[in-house]
C-alpha cells in the first residue's frame, strides 16, 4: 500500500479561496478522491476521480491533480464549509486515506 | 433514495467477538462492491475491508489481517463485518459505504456504528 499526506489544518477568512494538498507516490496512476467530514457526521464525497463532482455538491469545490499531488479547492469559502477533509486513493490491494485536513475558518 | 444502516455495534471485552451488520436499500446492491472503514475517536478514517459484488474478492487492512472477516448476502442488500480477538485499538466509530461502480471511492455512507473494546 502507499501512504496520502495532507496538511492538518488550513484556515481562511469567508469569501476567500481554500486550496488542501494531498500528495502520494501513487496518485500519478491511481484516481483520488475527497471527503467532507462535519463533526458527528459520517462523510460525504464531495470529489471523485481527481476532478468530477457528484449531483448536489456546490460547483465551489473543484478538485485538479499534477504528477504526485491532487488538490481541492474551494471558492468563495462559507461558513458551512468548515470542516474535516480526507483525500483517499487505492491500489489493487487496499485503499488509503490521507490524514485530513481541518478547515478553519477566520 | 439510497439509504445505508449499521448497526451491531456494542461495548465488548479484549479478546471479544462482535459481528456489524449494514443493510442498504434504494441501491442496486449487486452491482457494488461493499467497504468497511473506521473511525477511532479523535482520529483521521481508516479503511478495514471490502469485498467484491460477488465474494470473490476480499481485502483487508493489515492490523485486521486474521481477525476480522467481511461477507455479503446479495438477497438480504447486507453486509456483514465480523470481528473475532478485539483489542483496544479496534475501539472506534465502524461505516459501512458503498463503493462507486467501477471505480474505488465511496459514493454513499452510513451513520456509523459504535465498537468500543474495554475491560
Amino acid at each position: 500500500s502507499f501512504g496520502l499526506t495532507q496538511p492538518p489544518s488550513v484556515s481562511v477568512s469567508p469569501g476567500q479561496t481554500a486550496t488542501i494538498s494531498c500528495s502520494g507516490d501513487r496518485l500519478p496512476k491511481q484516481y483520488a478522491y475527497w471527503y467532507q467530514q462535519k463533526p458527528g457526521q459520517a462523510p460525504l464525497m464531495i470529489i471523485y476521480k481527481d476532478t468530477e463532482r457528484p449531483s448536489g455538491i456546490p460547483d465551489r469545490f473543484s478538485g485538479s491533480s499534477s504528477g504526485t499531488t491532487v488538490t481541492l479547492t474551494i471558492s468563495g469559502v462559507q461558513a458551512e464549509d468548515e470542516a474535516d477533509y480526507y483525500c483517499q486513493s487505492a491500489d489493487i490491494i487496499g485503499v488509503v486515506f490521507g490524514g485530513g485536513t481541518r478547515l478553519t475558518l477566520l | 433514495e439510497v439509504q445505508v444502516v449499521e448497526s451491531g455495534g456494542a461495548v465488548v471485552q479484549p479478546g471479544g467477538s462482535l459481528r456489524l451488520s449494514c443493510v442498504v436499500s434504494g441501491y442496486t446492491f449487486s452491482n457494488s462492491w461493499m467497504t468497511w472503514v473506521r473511525q477511532a475517536p479523535g482520529k483521521g478514517l481508516e479503511w478495514v475491508a471490502n469485498i467484491k459484488e460477488d465474494s470473490s474478492e476480499e481485502y483487508y487492512v493489515e492490523p485486521v489481517k486474521g481477525r476480522f472477516v467481511i461477507s455479503r448476502d446479495n438477497i438480504k442488500t447486507s453486509v456483514y463485518l465480523e470481528m473475532n480477538y478485539l483489542r483496544a485499538e479496534d475501539t472506534a466509530v465502524y461505516y459501512c459505504a458503498t463503493q462507486i461502480v467501477g471505480a474505488l471511492g465511496f459514493d454513499h455512507w452510513g451513520q456509523g456504528t459504535v465498537v468500543t473494546v474495554s475491560p
